[in-house]
């Protein structure tokens, strides 16, 4: 069966420094790989998604980046946190365009 | 713009009675509709999906019923429980690409 990883599951940052969020997923090749962000009682916001290794999407600009350096691993950085970044984290995969399957998140709060 | 819309931002009923909850949408470019559950601090679980061309689609106790000329999607529990407290995404898919698009969620409080 596939299992989804994320990490760290919260995470307290000073505005200014770095942010390295990881996902892994196991039991499938060449999935399809979302990060969403969540914010306070709002609904999910697509970030970036990513077909393959090295092929990335930016729904949204912003202060965030996104890498897919193999092919069941998607990172979620940025080299300067704003304030504004805080907020409920997502990965999630898929087959395909179906049904997408989510990680437990991280709770970035920026102060 | 908001194309998936789930006006009721919370919803009370009791133990054992029947949970309507409701979406609207506004693109009919959508083929592909999904229902999550979602606990809090952790992520969403997939519950049940409807494709455009079906007007119903059952899974145990949920069942979606998708009404095209409306652009209205609603999703029932029966019979509802405790374990059913929890917020509820209703999501849409564009035919022509991978991006789900997200109601701002329903928050189904179950009273015993």
């Amino acid at each position: 069966s596939q299992t989804i990883h994320q990490w760290p599951a919260t995470l307290v940052q000073p505005v200014g420094s770095p942010l390295s969020l990881e996902c892994t997923v196991e039991g499938t090749s060449n999935p399809n790989l979302y990060w969403y962000r969540q914010a306070a009682g709002r609904g999910l916001q697509l970030l970036f998604y990513s077909v393959g290794i090295g092929q990335i999407s930016s729904e949204v600009p912003q202060n965030l980046s996104a890498s897919r350096p193999q092919d069941r691993q998607f990172i979620l950085s940025s080299k300067k946190l704003l304030l504004s970044d805080s907020g409920f984290y997502l990965c999630a995969w898929s087959m395909g365009r179906g049904e997408q399957f989510f990680g437990p998140g991280t709770r970035l709060t920026v102060l | 713009d908001q194309q998936v819309k789930q006006n009721s931002p919370s919803l009370s009923v009791q133990e054992g009675r029947i949970s309507i909850l409701n979406c609207d949408y506004t693109n009919s470019m959508f083929d592909y509709f999904l229902w999550y559950k979602k606990y809090p601090a952790e992520g969403p679980t997939f519950l049940i999906s409807i494709s455009s061309i079906k007007d119903k689609n059952e899974d145990g106790r949920f069942t979606v019923f998708l009404n095209k000329s409306a652009k209205h999607l609603s999703l029932h529990i029966v019979p509802s429980q405790p374990g059913d407290s929890a917020v509820y995404f209703c999501a849409a898919r564009l035919d022509s690409n991978y991006q789900l698009i997200w109601g701002a969620g329903t928050k189904l409080i179950i009273k015993p």
